[in-house]
């Protein structure tokens, strides 16, 4: 089993839709998760981060933590042609094996058309 | 600041050709990573150094070495290129031990035929 479990998609929504990206960790020493963009031939950027269970919000986009049943969620709404690309969700551990060590999701390639 | 830069962007190798991927960060960043990138696969860790001269293998090690001589550089090397190592591979850094966040390089794609 995969620590952490993405769906690739790909997945292709109109301009305007909502958009929810969801992983799921097997870990529980993971603490922290994080929301990764990468776009085209590009390096991964961070673009959420967040610690306890709950929801942070920024901008359009929302990251979700159910620590309870080990679920990560990123929520983007009136999506834009400027949000296609691929999306990692990652986590990081305090302690044990996963010290100082990001583990990514497969990552969801995702398409915003006109 | 430049932040990570990666060198060279693009290159084929032939099978049991060795190469170095060089990756330097300009932030006085401790800790520094290795990703391989395959498609669907997402970020698998290669090697990874928490300072200069301390290394520590990653996921996904065999086949690579590194070394960190200095704080700015971590070099990884492929001693006999297999198809298998065909892949876009990212170079990351960050700061401390804590959860901050990565800062990725713009990647080096290789193709080993």
């Amino acid at each position: 089993q995969k620590e952490v479990e993405q769906d690739p998609g790909p997945l292709s929504v109109p301009e305007g839709a909502i958009v929810s990206l969801n992983c799921t960790y097997s870990n529980s020493a993971f603490q922290y998760f994080m929301w990764y963009r990468q776009y085209s031939r590009k390096g991964p950027e961070l673009l959420m981060y967040t610690y306890s269970s709950g929801n942070k919000e920024d901008g359009r986009f929302t990251a979700q933590v159910d620590k309870s049943s080990k679920y990560i969620s990123l929520f983007i709404r009136d999506s834009q042609p400027s949000d296609s690309a691929t999306y990692l969700c990652a986590t990081w551990g305090a302690g044990g094996t996963s010290y100082g060590k990001l583990t990514f999701g497969q990552g969801t390639i995702l398409t915003v058309h006109p | 600041n430049a932040g990570v830069t990666q060198t060279p962007k693009f290159r084929i190798l032939k099978i049991g050709q060795s190469m170095t991927l060089q990756c330097t960060q300009d932030m006085n960043h401790n800790y520094m990573y290795w990703y391989r990138q395959d498609p669907g696969m997402g970020l698998k860790l290669i090697y990874y150094s928490v300072g200069a001269g301390i290394t520590d293998k990653g996921e996904v090690p065999n086949g690579y070495n590194v070394s960190r001589s200095t704080t700015e550089d971590f070099p990884l090397r492929l001693e006999l290129a297999a198809p298998s190592q065909t892949s876009v591979y990212f170079c990351a850094s960050r700061e401390g031990g804590g959860a901050g966040e990565q800062f990725f390089g713009p990647g080096t794609r290789l193709t080993v035929l």
